[in-house]
């Protein structure tokens, strides 16, 4: 069954980085994952396709800032010289053949 | 521009239905497969149902299969949710999303629109 986890909660400074992570179960570790980002109020924003390997396809628009990485079954969204506006509800996502998991969601926070 | 615009949300009697329509532009719907999600007041994400470009690949959460249907119409740039049977937990904002893989099954969703609001209540 595929489950994706990620920690409820997430804070860093203006400025600075952050690394928010998102799991697959044991025995998904091969899969790719998607990164969305939920700003209060609104919808979804696709940021990127991340593959096993680490490498990844970002939407349109997205700054450099955003970046992907892998490491076994764990999937990495790092955003480096965080606004204001980086505050948000961060969701990875994954999918199988005829369904889609979503993470519960990791809610950002820019001190 | 793509974009995603849903609309048919409402106030709706436990037991009752719903239509909800998701109007595409800005790209060549007839190319891509399509997705709605929803999200509960306060909660995550969750997938509901994928229809293929030429709507021949359907596929539906446990949650809502047997009671919702997904449609669309290619010359119309539309995506449908028809909503049977609802009860108060259906009660969400309802997004579609643009499937980005080019597959049978869903994959990535690459853009969204704004979501429409549905309550279900007595």
């Amino acid at each position: 069954q595929l489950v994706l986890t990620q920690s409820p909660s997430a804070s860093a400074s203006l400025g600075a980085s952050v690394k928010l992570t998102c799991t697959l179960r044991r025995g998904h570790s091969s899969y790719a994952i998607a990164w969305h980002q939920q700003q209060p109020e609104k919808g979804p924003r696709y940021l990127m396709k991340l593959n096993s390997d680490g490498s990844h396809s970002k939407g349109d628009g997205i700054p450099d800032r955003f970046s992907g990485s892998s490491s076994g079954a764990e999937r990495y969204l790092t955003i480096s010289s965080l606004q204001s506006q980086d505050e948000a509800d961060y969701y990875c996502q994954t999918w199988g053949t005829g369904t889609v998991v979503f993470g519960g969601g990791t809610k950002l926070t820019v001190l | 521009e793509v974009q995603l615009v849903e609309s048919g949300g409402g106030l709706v009697q436990p037991g009752g239905s719903l239509r909800l329509s998701c109007a595409a532009s800005g790209f060549t719907f007839s190319n891509y497969s399509m997705n709605w999600v929803r999200q509960a007041p306060g909660k995550g994400l969750e997938w509901l149902s994928y229809i293929s470009s030429s709507s021949s690949n359907k596929y539906f959460a446990d949650s809502v299969q047997g009671r919702f249907t997904i449609s669309r119409d290619n010359a119309k740039n539309s995506l449908y949710l028809q909503m049977n049977s609802l009860r108060d937990e259906d009660s969400a904002v309802y997004y579609c999303a643009r499937d980005g893989g080019a597959s049978s099954w869903p994959k990535h969703f690459d853009y969204w629109g704004q979501g429409t609001l549905v309550t279900v209540s007595s």
